[in-house]
């Protein structure tokens, strides 16, 4: 089963270019997560999705953007890197608000 | 603000017990969760806790009291793959998880 898929793995940026993150989930899940991870830090959710057509900001949106125009497909952009944002990024997806998330295996990236 | 405070490191013996707080204070609380990760990779589900008491699922156990804001992870028979950070986190009023920046748990023979 291959669950929750991101891609790329790591990727190395500029300072200013942009990317879109992918993350796709082959669950039937409602509910998507953007996540980073940074060293000595808990979890930040940076957006959040309750089903296909729908986001909603988390605790740290500054600077991404996402769309889930399918149910699948969960995107997170960057308009214009800064190295603040190198860091490990997690997307997760569950059933329902209340389930367990099951997280994809992350992407790394690094804004020089 | 919210907060969840775990320790940074702990190190145990294969074969030992050991046990792996959490205390929280959020606003609200919907449950408590517990979430394995080993290095460079994805998180696990664990365990979920959301009435007072444990919770008991093979070798590992999650214990939580809501009235002291407070939830353990108790690992028995420690195995060397059990070499892992250790998530904790909670949802709060707004069903969001809050979570706390884990504990590194190192397993020596």
């Amino acid at each position: 089963n291959a669950g929750v898929t991101q891609t790329p793995k790591f990727r190395v940026l500029k300072t200013g270019q942009s990317m879109t993150l992918l993350c796709a989930q082959d669950m039937n899940h409602e509910y998507m997560y953007w996540y980073r991870q940074d060293p000595g830090m808990g979890l930040r959710l940076i957006h959040y999705s309750v089903g296909e057509g729908t986001t909603a900001k988390g605790e740290v949106p500054d600077g991404y953007n996402v769309s889930r125009l399918k149910k699948q497909n969960f995107l997170l952009g960057l308009e214009s890197a800064a190295p603040s944002q190198t860091s490990v990024y997690f997307c997760a997806s569950s059933e329902t608000e209340s389930a367990p998330q099951h997280f994809g295996d992350g992407t790394r990236l690094s804004i020089l | 603000g919210q907060n969840i405070d775990q320790p940074t490191e702990m190190t145990a013996t294969e074969g030992a017990i050991v046990q792996i707080n959490c205390t929280y204070q959020t606003s609200g609380f919907n449950g408590l969760f517990w979430y394995q990760q080993h290095a460079g990779e994805a998180p696990t589900f664990l365990s979920y806790n959301v009435l007072d008491g444990l919770e008991e699922k093979g070798r590992f156990s999650s214990f939580l009291s809501r009235s002291k804001g407070y939830s353990y992870l108790l690992l028995k028979e420690l195995q060397m793959k059990d070499s892992a950070s250790y998530l904790c986190a909670v949802r709060d009023s707004n069903y969001q998880l809050i979570w706390g920046a884990g504990t590194k748990l190192i397993i020596k023979p």
